[in-house]
């Protein structure tokens, strides 16, 4: 396990798809982190999950978005009936406790371009 | 409103020499601050973190400070290399409140000219 892992790398989609997306993090991490990322911005956070327990959502996750993590580990973000506005990275971290304290780590992102 | 404010938007320097960024907030409770970078199309890597009582921390030829009485950090770039070319972001944690609590910054672009 050499960190979080993220897939796809990209996804290309016509309007209207739904698309989902997932995440690996590293294996000891109870604690796993969704972000969205436009060019030119900083991370924002879409929702967090300690375990299975998903305990926060950001306001930025409409009711088109939802996100699960069935087992505690791997996750997935689904977007449904996507719109041009969802283009963006798809950033997930995780983290072995809580982030405010330690170092969180990020995968690589999943580019999505809405066409 | 917690915020993270960075200068310059963007910055093009030549290759060998220095370089400082900065970091300004008004996020509080202060909890730690940290510097990412992040390549172009990847996730970002953490350079450094550091706490209230910390006012210099080196990576590399990464030398990070921080002024918590004026909630002032620089992130200090030595001997450029090509590969420095990428997005510098300041992140700073917040003390207790929601699960998240981190606020990030836009950051900086910052391109390494040959």
């Amino acid at each position: 396990d050499t960190g979080v892992s993220q897939n796809p790398r990209h996804k290309i989609t016509k309007r209207g798809q739904n698309v989902t997306f997932r995440c690996d993090p590293i294996s000891e991490h109870n604690r796993l982190y969704w972000y969205r990322q436009t060019l030119g911005q900083g991370p924002e956070f879409l929702t967090y999950f300690q375990n299975e327990a998903q305990l926060e959502k950001s306001r930025l996750l409409s009711d088109r978005f939802s996100a699960e993590r069935p087992k505690g580990s791997f996750s997935t973000l689904e977007i449904q009936r996507t719109e041009q506005g969802d283009s963006a990275m798809y950033l997930c971290a995780s983290s072995p406790r809580d982030r405010r304290q330690t170092e969180a780590f990020f995968g690589q992102g999943t580019r999505l371009t809405v066409v | 409103k917690n915020q993270v404010e960075q200068s310059p938007q963007s910055l093009i320097i030549l290759e060998g020499k220095n370089c400082t960024l900065q970091c300004n907030y008004t996020v509080s409770p202060f909890s730690n601050l940290r510097w990412y970078k992040q390549d172009t199309g990847r996730g970002p890597v953490s350079l450094t973190i550091m706490t209230f009582s910390e006012n210099t921390k080196s990576n590399g030829r990464y030398t990070a400070t921080l002024d918590a009485d004026t909630k002032q950090s620089s992130l200090h770039i030595t001997a450029s290399q090509l590969s420095d070319s990428a997005s510098y972001i300041c992140v700073v944690s917040v003390s207790g409140g929601g699960a998240d609590g981190l606020t990030f910054g836009k950051g900086t672009h910052l391109i390494i000219q040959p």
